[in-house]
């Protein structure tokens, strides 16, 4: 089946630990992005990448890291240099211009 | 970078009854996305409009663009429970970022 997938679902980690969020799509597309959702809030952008080896900072890039080495694959590093890390990740892709989002299931990042 | 307001932030509703959020944008916008996100997942898409004035209906789902293509609502005639979560609009800045309203959450009362 085509689609975006996140890894894992649920994540702990201890404070002041580095931690590698995955996301994969298999659906061909060029633009890829990074959100984080904070409870009852919306959806705030962390990172975009509109082409392999390259990506722009998105509103809230602060202690956050990427690469985008292959099409398919957009990691998300949230480094301990972020002071509030504990949030739900939303990956999401799409192909450039106007066109819908898919997205992830998400990943839940509790820092303790 | 590319701004919008969503309002209300909440709205409780009786089943049954209309229910309407509306996306503000202080610049002309190029077209609007609509995502519904229940509680507990991902959002989804719902639409997309592009041309001023254009109207798009989905069932018991109606949006609208501006004329000034700055603004759009969706809205939800007789709501059901499964109607319940967070409508978000969301505006891909002329193929650069892709942001998101807050939302407006929706709540719906058997």
């Amino acid at each position: 089946d085509g689609g975006i997938t996140q890894s894992p679902k649920y994540l702990f980690r201890k404070e002041g630990q580095n931690v590698t969020l995955s996301c994969e799509q298999n659906l061909n597309h060029d633009a890829m992005y990074w959100y984080r959702q904070d409870p009852g809030q919306g959806l705030r952008l962390i990172y975009y990448s509109q082409i392999v080896n390259d990506f722009q900072k998105g509103d809230i890039a602060e202690g956050y890291s990427v690469s985008r080495e292959k099409k398919e694959s957009f990691p998300l590093t949230v480094t301990s240099a972020q002071k509030n890390p504990t949030a739900f990740y939303l990956c999401a892709s799409k192909l450039t211009g106007n066109t819908e989002a898919f997205f992830g299931q998400g990943t839940r990042l509790t820092v303790v | 970078g590319q701004q919008v307001m969503q309002i209300p932030q909440y709205q409780h509703v009786q089943e049954g009854e209309d229910f309407t959020t509306y996306c503000n944008s202080s610049t002309t916008l190029s077209n609007i996305q609509w995502y519904k996100q229940r509680p507990g997942g991902h959002p989804v898409f719902l639409i997309q409009l592009v041309k001023s004035g254009e109207v798009k209906k989905q069932k018991r789902l109606t949006f609208q663009f501006g004329e000034a293509k700055k603004n759009s609502s969706l809205h939800i005639t007789a709501t059901q429970t499964t109607d319940v979560g967070t409508y978000f609009c969301a505006v891909d800045n002329y193929g650069q970022n892709f942001v998101f309203g807050p939302g407006t959450r929706l709540s719906v009362l058997p």
